[in-house]
């Protein structure tokens, strides 16, 4: 089990918007980072804190947060971007432990 | 650059304990906090703990883990280590370490274990 809930899997067309979310009692006092990991390779950070993204990743990758659902939005969606995405944030007892969500399928269509 | 080396990958018999290490270059691993997150087979992320420099510099190590792991670290060669005792056949996994912020991470190390 997960503090942090995830869909299981998502799709999209190609060059369409498509939205990932989170949700978790924690996010409403913590934010949500976002991982990207393609099969055989290590994650990758996408967003961070209040809709940040690290140097590399492409202005279609954005963030928000409402109440406590997060949400990982990518405008345009390439082919390049089909992967497994995590959110990650503390968890809601208090005790600054990470919890991870369990991670949403992109499939680009 | 903040780059993290892993060890190589690990087989082990269970009951067993394994040791992996994480090197840090491009900083001093006194000005990281790093974690430890593994991925067993074909499932997700999963934290297993790290140092919260919040937290009165404490290392947290979740609650599922307590007992059997330990995280230290050697600044005179900016290594850290994850040490993981009585496996199971359920510990087979990749073993990440990564910064607070996950923002770097290592290549990842697989520990196998079987009999």
């Amino acid at each position: 089990s997960s503090d942090l809930t995830q869909d299981p899997a998502v799709s999209v067309a190609l060059g369409q918007t498509v939205r990932i979310t989170c949700q978790g009692d924690s996010l409403r006092t913590y934010y949500a980072s976002w991982c990207r990991q393609k099969p055989g390779q290590a994650p990758v950070l996408v967003l961070f804190g209040k809709n940040k993204r690290p140097s590399g990743i492409p202005d279609r990758f954005s963030g928000t947060t409402s109440g406590d659902t997060a949400s990982l939005t990518i405008t345009g969606a390439q082919a390049e971007d089909e992967a497994d995405y995590y959110c990650t944030s503390r968890d809601s007892s208090g005790n600054h432990h990470v919890v991870f969500g369990g991670g949403t399928k992109l499939t680009v269509l | 650059q903040v780059q993290l080396v892993q060890s190589g990958a690990e087989v082990k018999k269970p009951g067993a304990s394994v040791k992996v290490s994480c090197k840090v270059s491009g900083y001093t691993l006194t000005e990281l906090s790093i974690h430890w997150v593994r991925q067993t087979p074909g499932k997700g992320l999963e934290w297993m703990g790290g140092f919260d420099p919040e937290d009165d510099g404490e290392t947290l190590y979740a609650q599922k883990f307590q007992g059997r792991v330990t995280m230290t670290e050697d600044t005179s060669t900016d290594t850290t280590y994850i040490d993981l005792s009585s496996l199971k056949s359920e510990d087979t996994a990749v073993y990440y370490c990564t910064t607070a912020g996950f923002d770097y991470w290592g290549q990842g190390t697989l520990v196998t274990v079987s009999s």
